[in-house]
């Protein structure tokens, strides 16, 4: 199983501010991949990372709104861009493992005041 | 496009006692996995058992275990001898055999372990 690190673990953010997760894998993987849970609520992905390439964003999400850079195979990041308290969620990130399922990291828990 | 059902909110089991957590889901592929998640207060999704669709045998995973019926598409969990360190929130999750960005979770079922 892939060990994954995000950070940070929990933030309390302002509104209108920004803040990026980072998140670190001790493996080469080919796609990451970042989910939102809003709370109380399940997962939702929110895009595929690829290095060398742009980000995949699933419907309802935007680059403009989160910012996701891949810069090598073993790490990547996303940015939460002008929060609002709507945004207040735990992100979490993911990787594919070698038979089908999906590892997540620890997750990052924000709070958008 | 692919559904998963958790019908049940939340449960509670006596501690050492077994407990079944029920999962439906609706697709048209014939190749996929099947999982189920575990996410405690920590809040890290931990994988708790994988099934295949092309596997007949049902999964075990020491003290968890599965009933998949492909033909209903009903994937459960059965937590025999249930611990203290099992309460949690429990994911079912699909995803198509070719693709792991069409990972798709239930709603989640909240797990109370009773001492």
């Amino acid at each position: 199983s892939a060990v994954i690190s995000q950070k940070p673990s929990r933030d309390i953010c302002q509104r209108g501010t920004s803040l990026t997760i980072q998140c670190q894998v001790d493996s080469q993987v080919t796609m990451m991949f970042w989910y939102r849970q809003q709370p109380g609520q399940s997962l939702t992905l929110i895009a595929t990372a690829n290095q060398g390439s742009e980000a995949t964003y699933e419907s309802g999400f935007v680059i403009d709104k989160f910012p996701i850079s891949r810069p090598n195979l073993t790490f990547s990041t996303l940015t939460v861009s002008n929060m609002s308290p709507e945004d207040s969620s735990i992100y979490l990130c993911s990787v594919e493992g070698l038979t089908g399922e999906l590892f997540f990291g620890e997750g990052s828990r924000l709070t958008v005041l | 496009a692919q559904t998963v059902t958790q019908s049940q909110p939340e449960m509670s089991v006596q501690e050492a006692e077994t407990v079944t957590l029920s999962c439906t889901y609706d697709t048209s592929e014939s190749d996929y996995y099947l999982f189920w998640y575990k996410q405690p207060p920590s809040r890290q999704m931990i994988l708790v058992i994988r099934q295949e669709a092309y596997k007949q045998q049902n999964a075990t995973e020491n003290r968890f275990s599965v009933n998949f019926q492909k033909a209903a598409k009903s994937f459960s969990l059965k937590i025999s001898d249930s611990q203290l360190g099992d309460a949690a929130m429990y994911f079912c999750a699909y995803r198509p055999w070719g693709s792991a960005r069409q990972l798709t979770f239930g709603s989640g079922t909240q797990l109370t372990v009773l001492p």
